[in-house]
């Protein structure tokens, strides 16, 4: 069994805030690791994919970075607004599934 | 809007039924994958599969089965139903098989088991 470990479980901020999470995953046979933002009440949407090692996406003040050989990848809000507010997945491809862990649920207070 | 559709959106049903839980994939899509969300629990991976073949296969118990028709929509049929089985049930999609494909997620189905 793959397991995909998140931390934190959940996190609360004040707007304005700068958070990160982390997602660990197994090293061996991977392929791909994806990150997700779930909002209550809607399904998960697809915020990146990374296969390299070192690799580094960016989408607005949304940002992750993948370090394969060690089995870890960061995501990083900058200046964290209401909106952010969601659980946030991370997915590993190894072998020949797409695991998820089970989320960091993000609030960030007005 | 992902333009994955999983019908139906609720299902209540009792113990010992078979429920049939349906997905069509984005236009263009030819993998489908099926996730299972019970409470506490993150999305637990039942089985994947691309252009009509079974792909990849989870922890999906002997109980439920899977296929995906020529017109790649996919059937996800519940037997046996125990009250566990009760989750929000993901159907997604991607253009292909590849690892480095993102997926777009349906709107879920809620089924409750009495």
């Amino acid at each position: 069994i793959l397991n995909v470990e998140q931390s934190p479980q959940s996190l609360h901020v004040q707007e304005g805030d700068s958070t990160n999470f982390t997602c660990s995953f197994p090293s061996s046979n991977f392929y791909a690791l994806h990150w997700y933002r779930w909002e209550t009440a809607k399904s998960p949407e697809a915020l990146f994919v990374m296969t390299l090692n070192g690799d580094e996406k960016k989408k607005g003040r949304i940002s992750a970075t993948l370090n394969t050989k060690e089995g870890y990848s960061y995501l990083y809000i900058k200046g964290s607004q209401p909106e952010d507010s969601a659980t946030y997945l991370c997915a590993s491809y190894n072998t020949d599934k797409l695991i998820f862990g089970t989320g960091t649920r993000l609030q960030v207070f007005p | 809007d992902s333009g994955v559709t999983q019908t139906p959106k609720h299902l209540i049903t009792a113990t010992g039924q078979r429920v049939t839980l349906r997905c069509s994939p984005r236009s263009g899509d030819l993998s489908v994958y099926w996730y299972q969300q019970s409470l506490d629990q993150g999305l637990q991976f039942l089985i994947q599969y691309y252009n009509g073949e079974e792909r990849a296969k989870g922890n999906i118990l002997e109980r439920f089965s899977a296929q995906q028709f020529p017109d790649l929509h996919s059937e996800l049929n519940l037997s046996s139903l125990e009250l566990g089985d009760s989750a929000l049930y993901f159907c997604a999609s991607s253009e292909g098989p590849a690892t480095n494909e993102k997926l777009f997620f349906g709107s879920g189905t809620q089924l409750s088991v009495l």
